[in-house]
């Protein structure tokens, strides 16, 4: 199993960034996932998952209205497209695959760095 | 949302010593049609991703020593290291996904 995200960087207060999580190793289409975020020395604060048909989303307030999550099954890729990015949405984000048993994760990507500044 | 709350903030223990961390959650986290508690550890050391330590309350996550047990039922969960070794150093989280948004506790820190 190995999740790869990528699309991070630096982006001013109000900007956008797509992320990406390439997924091999498993059946991508049979699982649900989710997306999790860490600020710099911080905890950790679970963003929001989906089933893996796409039919079931579920978002932190904290990004409600701001952040869609989504995949292509055919590409074996997770997205989490963040519009409106405030400073306090700096975090690594790890993407991780729904363990099976309701909502836990058994496996993590490596988190890529989204820094919000001007 | 259901609020988890770790304690201690953090912990030093001896090696081959017993740790254990606690977690409550703001409401209960059993599910009453299978019994389960929807309550996950996890362990995260500095630059690395976590690591899935224990599922449904008491259940070890696949390859996790058996050092490690998790017990509880409800609101109040327990993480125990019988004896703890030096690759135990980490930050420990304890995580509800009885309902989302799955939150985590605010972690604790422990050190030899």
């Amino acid at each position: 199993v190995q999740l790869v995200e990528s699309g991070g960087g630096l982006v001013q207060p109000g900007g956008s960034l797509r992320l990406s999580c390439a997924a091999s190793g498993f059946i991508f289409s049979n699982y649900w996932m989710h997306w999790v975020r860490q600020a710099p020395g911080k905890g950790l604060v679970w963003v929001s998952h989906m089933s893996n048909d796409g039919t079931t989303i579920s978002y932190a307030d904290s990004v409600k209205g701001r952040f869609t999550i989504s995949r292509d099954n055919a590409k074996n890729t997770l997205y989490l497209q963040m519009n409106s990015l405030r400073a306090e949405d700096t975090a690594v984000y790890y993407c991780a695959r729904d363990h099976g048993y309701g909502g836990d994760s058994d496996y993590w990507g490596q988190g890529i760095l989204v820094t919000v500044s001007s | 949302d259901i609020v988890m709350t770790q304690s201690p903030d953090s912990l030093a223990v001896s090696l081959g010593e017993r740790a254990t961390i606690n977690c409550k959650s703001s409401q209960s986290v059993l599910f009453s049609s299978n019994n389960n508690n929807y309550l996950a550890w996890y362990q995260q050391n500095p630059g690395q991703p976590p690591k899935l330590l224990i599922y449904w309350a008491s259940n070890r996550a696949s390859g996790v020593p058996d050092r490690f047990s998790g017990s509880g039922s409800g609101t109040d969960f327990t993480l125990t290291i019988s004896s703890l070794q030096a690759e135990d150093v980490a930050v420990y989280y304890c995580q509800q996904y009885y309902s989302p948004p799955f939150t985590f506790g605010q972690g604790t820190r422990l050190e030899i």
